[in-house]
């Protein structure tokens, strides 16, 4: 079967760094992508991978390792707006998207 | 705001009703979608229109029936829904097709509650 695993939960301090692992086994690879979802409202795009390596966009960067079936995303300079849930999802060989159940980030001041 | 827009926002509804949710996206997508979120479940993929054609149907039950009109426009009818369905109906859009980046663009969501 397809699955998407994720830690349910992470806590961590304004101004740190975080970094919210993702493993996956899918039939096929298309692209993993991760999302953003606060409390109440819909997941937002943070990141798309399809190639090896890191993706770096301002605080937010996402790794990706088709080999071992991994990604990271990792967030920098903590603010407490980044207290919300990040989706990880894959596109397996029929183009859909598999989703994993999130993980909750609760920033403490 | 992300250029799709769902209606209504909250919906409590009986088990004998019948109900409607709406979806419109503002985005010259192709391809729109329906899922349901549950608490600490992943997304479930309910139903995907490309071109205004059903591509998927993931094994909903017949008490939920969507209708696409246009790609702009994504309906799901509700009738005599359980008290397990409760739960966050999600639309989103995206460009469509299979080639590339194809980013889903999410609605905010109806809150449903059947009772």
């Amino acid at each position: 079967g397809q699955n998407i695993d994720q830690p349910t939960e992470m806590t961590a301090t304004e101004g740190a760094i975080v970094q919210i692992n993702c493993t996956y086994q899918t039939s096929g690879f298309n692209g993993l992508f991760w999302y953003q979802q606060h409390a109440g409202e819909a997941p937002t795009f943070l990141s798309y991978n399809v190639l090896d390596g890191l993706e770096e966009k301002g605080r937010f960067s996402s790794f990706l390792s088709r080999s071992k079936g991994y990604s990271y995303l990792l967030l920098k300079e903590l603010q407490m707006k980044d207290s919300a849930s990040y989706l990880c999802a894959v596109t397996d060989s029929n183009y859909q998207l598999i989703w994993g159940a999130g993980t909750k980030l609760i920033i403490k001041p | 705001e992300t250029g799709v827009t769902q209606t209504p926002r909250h919906l409590v509804m009986g088990m004998t009703n019948k109900k409607s949710l709406k979806c419109e996206q503002h985005l010259g997508h192709n391809a729109m979608y329906w899922y349901k979120q549950s608490a600490k479940k992943p997304l479930e993929l309910m139903f995907v229109y490309n071109f205004k054609e059903q591509t998927e149907n993931n094994s909903v039950p017949s008490r939920f029936s969507p209708e696409c009109p246009n790609s702009s426009h994504l309906f799901l009818h509700l009738h005599t829904l359980q008290p397990e369905d409760s739960a966050l109906y999600l639309c989103a859009s995206s460009r469509g097709g299979s080639s590339g980046v194809n980013e889903q663009y999410f609605g905010p969501g109806t809150r449903l509650t059947v009772t």
